[in-house]
């Protein structure tokens, strides 16, 4: 079983969409979560870090429910520049920090 | 500010040769690390370094060896490369502070394909 899953997508959406991508995680005893943002052929970049109360940056809002084990992206009024891959990460004893394969996200004009 | 510098960028090699990957932070962090990423498998850590000094295996460690040269550079040899080696490298640094968990910091990726 893999530590992180997700819904690889692709999700298809038009420009001013809300959408929403979430991420299971195996270990409950992860301690730290992240969601990271990664173009094509690029390196992943942080997009925020994921907090127990649930966090908002802007046009995103992450939540965390440690009792299913899933975080959670929301991407309000979609722009073209959105379009990316979101990886979700878990981390637990600092140096174990696992990568989920990604969500395709295409916002369309 | 540089951040994380990988070198080489792209590198074929045939079966059975051996190369160094480099990485370098610039940012005084302490833990280092190497991953590899291939289609639908997300990315997943072949070594890392927690200081300096200190190497431990991670998820996908065979076929690979890692020197942490000093703080700043990590590097990642494969001794006899296998065309299953084939994939996008990544090197990240992070900072490790008394409690909250740090974000990683990325290299640009090495895109290394052995025929």
């Amino acid at each position: 079983r893999k530590e992180v899953e997700q819904d690889p997508g692709p999700f298809n959406v038009p420009e001013g969409a809300t959408v929403a991508f979430n991420c299971t995680y195996s270990n409950s005893a992860s301690q730290s979560f992240f969601w990271y943002r990664q173009d094509c052929r690029k390196e992943p970049k942080l997009l925020m870090s994921v907090y127990s109360s649930g966090n908002e940056d802007g046009r995103f809002t992450a939540q965390l429910n440690r009792a299913s084990q899933y975080i959670s992206l929301l991407i309000r009024d979609s722009k073209l520049s959105d379009s990316a891959t979101y990886l979700c990460v878990v981390n637990y004893n600092f140096n174990k920090f696992y990568f989920g394969s990604g969500t395709k996200l295409n916002v369309k004009p | 500010n540089a951040g994380v510098t990988q070198t080489p960028k792209f590198q074929v090699l045939k079966t059975g040769q051996s190369m160094t990957l480099q990485c370098a932070q610039d940012m005084n962090h302490n833990s280092m690390y190497w991953y590899r990423q291939d289609p639908g498998m997300g990315l997943r850590l072949i070594y890392y370094s927690a200081s300096e000094g200190t190497t431990d295996k991670g998820e996908v460690p065979n076929g690979y060896n890692v020197s942490r040269l000093n703080k700043r550079e990590f590097s990642l040899r494969l001794e006899s490369a296998a065309p299953s080696q084939t994939s996008v490298y990544f090197c990240a640094s992070r900072i490790r502070t008394g409690g909250r968990s740090t974000e990683a910091f990325f290299g640009q990726g090495t895109r290394l394909t052995v025929v």
